[in-house]
């Protein structure tokens, strides 16, 4: 274990709240990626970032924003504007160089709950 | 459009007995395919990938372009396999996205 981390791992956010979730990784990778896991759906991309300072829209980006000010961080921010945000997010990272043998790591993931 | 398709929810078998984890994709170019695994309590992390044809755990996978599936299988199963296995197919149209399947809850009983 090791290399990407998350925090927090449980987050608790009241209805109308933005939240950030931290992503940090030591990999020296240059990409990065925002995961959303829903039992029965698999994973869903939310947002990625080939390099610093660029990120682009995943598949289900609406209500979510990020940033990459660092290559090592990606936080993820969760607006009021989510309609469902209870989930578990997942990050990862990769080094962004493509097939064949670029592979995604995962950080331990954030369980977010709205309450 | 690209896809994942993962018909099992659940796969429940008996120690020391096969198991196939079914896997098929939808996709126009050339496929980059990958097992990942998430044991409980423990993060999601790669099993294998077609690409390196290597045996992790037991485990393999062929691609199977004419079927276009990736199933993965190991020809006895351990108390330990149980986990949830997730299949996914690498979409490099520009960037490099994971396209994950549903995932298939693999339950071995002793």
């Amino acid at each position: 274990d090791g290399g990407i981390t998350q925090s927090p791992k449980y987050l608790f956010r009241k209805e109308g709240q933005n939240v950030t979730l931290s992503c940090e990784q030591n990999l020296n990778h240059d990409a990065m990626y925002w995961y959303r896991q829903d039992p029965g759906q698999g994973l869903r991309l939310i947002y990625y970032s080939q390099i610093v300072n660029d990120f682009q829209k995943g598949d289900i980006a609406e209500g979510y924003s990020v940033s990459r000010e660092k290559k090592e961080s990606f936080p993820l921010t969760v607006t009021s504007a989510q309609k469902n945000p209870t989930a578990f997010y997942l990050c990862a990272s990769s080094t962004g160089t493509g097939p064949p043998l670029d592979t995604q790591y995962f950080g331990p993931g954030t369980r977010l709950t709205v309450l | 459009a690209q896809r994942v398709t993962q018909p099992e929810k659940l796969l429940s078998v008996f120690k020391g007995a096969p198991v196939e984890l079914k896997c098929n994709y939808s996709y126009s170019g050339s496929p980059e395919l990958f097992w990942y695994v998430q044991y409980s309590r423990q993060r999601l992390q790669l099993l294998l990938r077609h690409i390196s044809r290597e045996s992790i755990k037991g485990f393999t996978a062929d691609l199977n372009k004419g079927e276009t599936s990736f199933h993965l299988k190991k020809p006895f199963a351990q108390e330990e396999d149980s986990a949830m296995y997730y299949c996914a197919l690498l979409f490099s149209g520009g960037y490099n996205k994971l396209i994950f399947g549903a995932g298939t809850r693999l339950a071995v009983h002793p």
